[in-house]
């Protein structure tokens, strides 16, 4: 079953807005959270992490918001550029732990 | 700067071939992983190691093994390949505490 999940295949967002990628867990003892971005032919790269004792982390352009009670979380992406479109996976472990990773959501910016 | 190097970017191997799958870490990170990536699936874990000479089954490992012999490097080996064992194979590595996992640039299978 999976543990964790992005049931939007894909989002299409016009260049300067916002982009806002989800994921849900099952999995209460994940404690640590990240997205990654992967673009065709390429390994994926680490893009940004929270752990379970925030609800909030911002790099640059990139914030991660974590909901534990929700078992929810979501990347905003402000603002969006051509360059961001890829396919993003969030993965959530449990410290120390295997990585479980989501399906995958396409973001395409249009410019 | 960090790096993960898989031996191959591209491969065609035939039915029932084995075939193996390199992978070289230069961070000395105890933990290394094998994933393989397939449309609509995500990225499943085939197979991980957390020291030299130790293995651990990741969530489809039926198919597949893998060998540690030094700590930079994590083989995984298709025993005798089929078609549905096509797919992009990712590997990554991370250090021992909680932190995020750096991939290879992929290797894309093809089994005909």
């Amino acid at each position: 079953d999976q543990q964790v999940k992005q049931n939007s295949p894909s989002l299409s967002v016009q260049e300067g807005r916002i982009s806002i990628l989800n994921c849900d867990y099952t999995n209460s003892m994940f404690d640590y959270f990240l997205w990654y971005k992967k673009y065709p032919a390429e390994g994926p790269t680490f893009l940004i992490s929270i752990s379970s004792i925030k609800d909030k982390n911002e790099d640059g352009r990139f914030t991660v918001f974590l909901n534990k009670s929700a078992k929810h979380l979501s990347l905003h992406i402000v603002p969006s550029q051509p360059g961001d479109s890829a396919v993003y996976f969030c993965a959530a472990s449990e410290t120390g732990n295997q990585f479980y990773f989501g399906t995958g959501t396409s973001l395409t910016v249009i410019p | 700067d960090v790096k993960v190097t898989q031996s191959s970017r591209y491969l065609v191997k035939r039915t029932g071939e084995k075939v193996f799958l390199e992978c070289v870490q230069d961070m000395d990170h105890e933990n290394m992983f094998w994933y393989r990536q397939d449309p609509g699936l995500g990225l499943r874990l085939i197979y991980f190691s957390y020291d030299v000479k130790m293995k651990e089954k990741g969530d489809i490992p039926e198919g597949y093994s893998v060998s540690r012999e030094k700590k930079e490097r994590f083989s995984l080996i298709l025993e005798s390949a089929s078609t549905n064992q096509t797919s992009m194979y990712l590997c990554a590595s991370r250090a021992t505490v909680v932190t995020e996992a750096f991939f290879g640039q992929g290797t894309r299978l093809t089994v005909v």
